[in-house]
Parts: C-alpha cells; structure tokens; sequence
C-alpha cells in the first residue's frame, strides 16, 4: 500500500536551519509527483510547491522562494523540504503529498502524516 | 492566481444533508477535488474530479460543479463527519494547485 512517513518533529531557534524528510513507499517514486503543504496553527492548508520526480524541477508558489529548498533523493524514494532562516511564522505543520498529476490537471491523493515545526527562542 | 472561495463554516443535524461550496472564475471549465481534515489528522481526499469518489469513501459524499460553483454534498451527515472541508483545483495559468480557505462542517 502506498505510504508517505515523514520525519518527526522538530523545534528551532530563529535563524536555524530544519530539514523535513518524506520517504515513500508502495509505489514506483518517480512516477508521481511531490507536493508540499503548509499549515500555519488555526490555519487553512497552503501549497507550498511541487517537484516533478523525474527532473527533479520545482514548481514554487509565490513565497516560497529563497528560504525554501525542495529536494529528492530517487536512490531511497524520499523527498525533502529544507527551510533556512528560521522565523516564528514558519511554525506549522509540514505534508508532503503525492501528485497525481494528468491533462494540466491534478490532486494529491496520499499524504504524509505531517511534521510539526516549531520556532520559538 | 485563481481565487477560490469558500464559507467558512456550516451546521447541520446529523441526518440531514450538508452542501458546502467553492467559489471561483468559471470553475465549471476546472476539475474540482475535496478534501476532508479532521483535527490532527492529515487531509483526506474525499471527491476527486468533481464528483468521482476514491476507494473506502462512503457513496454518502458526492460532487458537483457548474457554472462558478462546485459543490460538496455530504447525504446523512453523521457526527464523525465534522471536519474541516477544502476544495482545490489546477491553476494552469501558474502550473500548480490551490486550495479554497477551507470550511468547517458543525454537526450539531
């Protein structure tokens, strides 16, 4: 069965750097795409960016330039999110979720089960 | 970048049917796809395609979209389906997805 594991939480101090691994199993990794997802405290899910496996090319969304780094490791079906320069409105949880991509159309269809960032001094 | 529109929350009693809608430019040209978030679980898709239902989704939930309007129509609301609700569609104009605000389903 398909599955998305993501690595556990994490707390930083402002300025500090986290990595946010998703490994994938139960389907062929470069067949799908990878989505990430934000979700701030009390908030609404926000698209943060999806990376086309086989390029590895990233699609961003608006803010989510710069500070953020998305990245893929096919050798162990994982993907990665890092996040530079910590600041507390990073807080919030983190989903990678798979693409299913088709027509210039798509939705995920399984997600990670999300990781907690906190940044607090 | 496409605008989708959701209300923020809606009640019903369990039994009755829960219509919850989104909002956007023409989204009738557009595929559609709901998703389910209870608290501190991760989204569940629960509608895809406007109206198509993925494995282990009760025929209860069901899909519809015309117009400027897609619609979220959850038939015999039971008390294990509040949660919050987001739909999202394909923006080809930027090549990614987005996501309604999201709407809270109350069963009262």
């Amino acid at each position: 069965q398909v599955q998305l594991v993501q690595s556990g939480s994490e707390l930083k101090k402002p300025g500090a750097s986290v990595k946010v691994s998703c490994r994938a199993s139960g389907y062929t990794f470069t067949s799908y795409a990878m989505n990430w997802v934000r979700q701030a405290p009390g908030q609404g899910l926000e698209w943060m960016a999806w990376i086309n496996t086989n390029t590895g090319n990233p699609t961003y969304a608006q803010g989510f330039t710069g500070r953020f780094v998305f990245s893929l490791d096919t050798s162990v079906s994982t993907a990665y999110l890092q996040i530079s320069s910590l600041k507390a409105e990073d807080t919030a949880v983190y989903y990678c979720a798979r693409l299913d991509y088709y027509d210039s159309s798509g939705y995920a269809d399984y997600w990670g089960q999300g990781t907690l960032v906190t940044v607090s001094s | 970048s496409y605008v989708l529109t959701q209300p923020p929350s809606v009640s019903v009693a369990p039994g009755q049917t829960a219509r919850i809608t989104c909002g956007g430019n023409n989204i009738g040209s557009k595929s559609v796809h709901w998703y389910q978030q209870k608290p501190g679980q991760a989204p569940v898709v629960v509608v895809y395609d406007d109206s198509d239902r993925p494995s282990g989704i009760p025929e209860r939930f069901s899909g519809s979209n015309s117009g400027n309007t897609a619609t979220l129509t959850i038939s015999r609301v039971e008390a294990g389906d509040e949660a919050d609700y987001y739909c999202q569609v394909w923006d080809s104009s930027s090549d990614h997805p987005v996501f309604g605000e999201g709407t809270k389903l109350t069963v009262l």
